[in-house]
C-alpha cells in the first residue's frame, strides 16, 4: 500500500518551454501532498506544501509563479515549471500524505528535469 | 526550528555485518515523530521505519531497528545482517506532532556495503 506516482520520470527541454509534473496517490487518499527538489550530493529541499482544494504553500526564496502547483483532488498534484531556464535542471520529487501529520509521507520516484 | 543533525556523511560495512547510523535532532516539542527514509542509486525514497516520541520501545522492521534515546535526542538506525542492497543514501527525519506537516531531513549518510 501507500505508493505514489510520478511523470514523467526523465524530460529534457528546451529554455523556455513550460513543464508539467504530475504526482498521484494510487492506493490512498492524500490530503496534503509535498514538493521537493533535490541537488546533487544533497538532502531534500522542501519547496512547497499542498492541500487538496486550497492554494499551495510555498517555502521562502520559492517563486510561485515560476512553480505552479495545482492540488485539485485527494489524489492528484501537478507542479508545472514555467519558462524553464537551464537553472531549474534538478531532480523534483513529489511525496504524499494521509490523515494528520504523524503519517509518514510516502515519496514518488522523482523527476529528472533538464534544461538545455 | 527543528534541526536534524547526521553526522557521518559516508559509512561503510562489509556485508552480513552490523552498521549504526546516528542522527540527533533538537527540538522543543514533546510531541514529534522520526524517520529514517532511504533513497537507493534509482532516486527513490524509502521509508524504513518510524518511532513516536511518545513510545519508549524502540521501533524494530525486520533487520532495521532504531536506539531512541529522547532525553539525549538521539535516533541511531541500526542495520543487522548487511546486505547489498542496503547501499543508499540514508535520511534522518523528524515531524512535528500538533499539526505541523514538514519534514525536516538530516543531509543524509551515504552508505556502503562491501562484498
Amino acid at each position: 500500500g501507500a505508493v505514489v506516482s510520478q511523470h514523467p520520470s526523465r524530460v529534457i527541454c528546451k529554455s523556455g518551454t513550460s513543464v508539467k509534473i504530475e504526482c498521484r496517490s494510487l492506493d490512498f487518499q492524500a490530503t496534503t501532498m509535498f514538493w521537493y527538489r533535490q541537488f546533487p550530493k544533497q538532502s531534500l529541499m522542501l519547496m512547497a506544501t499542498s492541500n487538496e482544494g486550497s492554494k499551495a504553500t510555498y517555502e521562502q526564496g520559492v517563486e510561485k509563479d515560476k512553480f505552479l502547483i495545482n492540488h485539485a483532488s485527494l489524489t492528484l498534484s501537478t507542479l508545472t515549471v514555467t519558462s524553464a531556464h537551464p537553472e531549474d535542471s534538478s531532480f523534483y520529487i513529489c511525496s504524499a500524505r494521509g490523515g494528520f501529520g504523524n503519517q509518514p509521507q510516502h515519496f514518488g520516484d522523482g523527476t529528472r528535469l533538464s534544461i538545455l | 526550528a527543528q534541526t536534524v543533525t547526521q553526522s557521518q556523511p559516508e559509512m561503510s560495512v562489509q556485508e552480513a555485518e552490523t552498521v549504526t547510523l546516528s542522527c540527533t535532532y533538537d527540538t522543543s516539542e514533546s510531541d514529534y515523530y522520526l524517520f529514517w527514509y532511504k533513497q537507493p542509486p534509482s532516486r527513490q525514497m524509502i521509508l524504513v521505519i518510524r518511532q513516536e516520541a511518545y513510545k519508549q520501545q524502540n521501533a524494530t522492521e525486520n533487520r532495521f531497528s532504531v536506539n531512541f534515546q529522547k532525553a539525549a535526542k538521539s535516533f541511531s538506525l541500526k542495520i543487522s545482517d548487511s546486505q547489498l542492497g542496503d547501499a543508499a543514501m540514508y535520511f534522518c527525519a523528524y515531524v512535528g506532532g500538533f499539526g505541523n506537516e514538514k519534514l525536516t531531513f538530516g543531509t543524509g549518510t551515504r552508505l556502503t556495503i562491501i562484498p
